[in-house]
């Protein structure tokens, strides 16, 4: 167990729905991170949150949004789903100026039918 | 921007050495990040260099050049269990963010 929580694990939804991941950081990071990994491709970084405040934007879709909440978790939220959504979503968190990069949740794999 | 480049697949025998490349371009640079990921599974992060040299650690060791915007990933006494995508990932300047290479897929035979 790193300590990253995600939830769900799996989801199948259709397409156009609309979904939430969540996500609870290791206890004491502040910065969370979402990446999208489609199959065969690499880790894309969509967003990092530190403390509540958005920091970082990467390739997110319009259609994608986030929020970190007081308590520091997270969520990401994806509306009008199409079939390339389908990918693991996984969520990272980090403390300030640690050497290590990111601890890794197990992710959430997202299947769009 | 950030261009991260690594071979897509490689193959070795069980008890040898692999070296994993990763090259990349970037228009400011403050560390590079070598993670492990099994399929379906986590990244886990194996080791982090931001000066030229060699790191070791057990029978994983990673190396940068900064100039040559050139790292490797050495792995010795290579086990089945070593088959696993390997992620070479840069941090930009100022940022906390990872900017990662698509992997490279190591398979481990007997």
């Amino acid at each position: 167990d790193s300590g990253v929580t995600q939830t769900p694990k799996h989801l199948i939804t259709a397409t156009g729905q609309r979904v939430t991941l969540r996500c609870s950081p290791r206890s004491g990071d502040l910065s969370v991170y979402w990446y999208q990994q489609s199959l065969d491709q690499g880790l894309q970084f969509l967003i990092q949150y530190y403390n509540g405040e958005e920091r970082a934007k990467g390739n997110i879709l319009e259609r994608f949004s986030a929020q970190q909440f007081p308590d520091l978790h997270s969520e990401l939220n994806l509306s009008s789903l199409e079939l390339g959504d389908s990918a693991l979503y996984f969520c990272a968190s980090s403390a300030p100026g640690q050497h290590y990069g990111y601890t890794f949740g197990s992710g959430t794999r997202l299947t769009v039918v | 921007g950030q261009n991260i480049d690594q071979p897509t697949e490689m193959t070795a025998t069980e008890g040898a050495i692999v070296q994993i490349n990763c090259t990349y371009q970037t228009s400011g640079f403050n560390g590079l990040f070598w993670y492990q990921q099994h399929a379906g599974e986590a990244p886990t992060f194996l080791s982090y260099n931001v000066l030229d040299g060699l790191e070791e650690k057990g029978r994983f060791s990673s190396f940068l050049s900064r100039s040559k915007g050139y790292s490797y990933l050495l792995l010795k006494e290579l086990q089945m269990k070593d088959s696993a995508s390997y992620l070479c990932a840069v941090r930009p300047y100022n940022t906390d963010k990872l900017i990662f290479g698509t992997g490279t897929r190591l398979q481990v035979f007997p």
